[in-house]
């Protein structure tokens, strides 16, 4: 089977522009979730989609936000991108709600300049 | 916000030697789980315990889990090169709204 891909792997944005970062789960997943990784926070939780509906939200302002397409992939956008949105963004996908390991992608590393 | 917090930092070894990484956390968890990540990549995951468990094995792995002290620890035996990544603990809370709550990572390198 083939993993959890996130496309694109490395983007470069300015401030104020908006950005968005996709994530097709390993086929038959159907939970996909986000995180962030930042040198400063480490690695914090975004969101959680499970068939197209948003199931969990980190504390993160309403500047991200998500979504989920009835084939399982999965979207996040950020608007008015700020220098502290640079980071790793990675996404990971499970079977179901209630599975618990975690399958990650490579990441997707946004630079905000 | 963080919920686990490995220790060391840091460690630095030589090949062949174990390595032991601790993991502290904070409020009552469903499960506890060790990644690897390499270089800034996505991590791989590598053994999760249940909240009713005390160890479990995979391969040169090896987990402990107590639940009244609400810490971890991973042991890698027999370490390679291979084995140089940073290492996070990640917690599923109970009741929690986080799908995981990871910890800080801990920097394992192994010098062949």
């Amino acid at each position: 089977k083939a993993g959890v891909t996130q496309t694109p792997r490395y983007l470069i944005k300015t401030r104020g522009q908006q950005v968005t970062l996709s994530c097709s789960p390993i086929s038959g997943h159907r939970s996909v979730s986000w995180y962030q990784q930042t040198p400063g926070q480490g690695l914090q939780f975004l969101f959680e989609y499970f068939s197209e509906t948003q199931r969990n939200k980190g504390n993160f302002p309403g500047r991200f936000s998500g979504r989920q397409f009835s084939n399982s992939r999965s979207e996040m956008n950020v608007s008015t991108l700020e220098l502290g949105d640079s980071a790793l963004y990675l996404c990971a996908s499970s079977p179901t709600r209630i599975a618990e390991t975690q399958y990650f992608g490579p990441g997707t590393r946004l630079l905000v300049l | 916000s963080q919920q686990g917090e490995e220790d060391p930092q840091a460690l630095s070894i030589q090949e062949g030697e174990n390595a032991t990484m601790n993991c502290s956390y904070k409020t009552s968890i469903n499960n506890l789980q060790w990644y690897r990540q390499n270089s800034g990549r996505g991590l791989v995951h590598l053994i999760l315990i249940r909240s009713n468990e005390r160890e479990k094995h995979s391969g040169r792995l090896r987990v402990t889990l107590d639940t009244s002290k609400k810490s971890s620890s991973l042991l890698i035996t027999a370490s390679r090169a291979a084995d140089t990544a940073s290492y996070f603990c990640a917690t599923e809370r109970q009741g929690g709204s986080e799908k995981l709550v990871f910890g800080k990572g801990m920097k394992l390198t192994v010098n062949p």
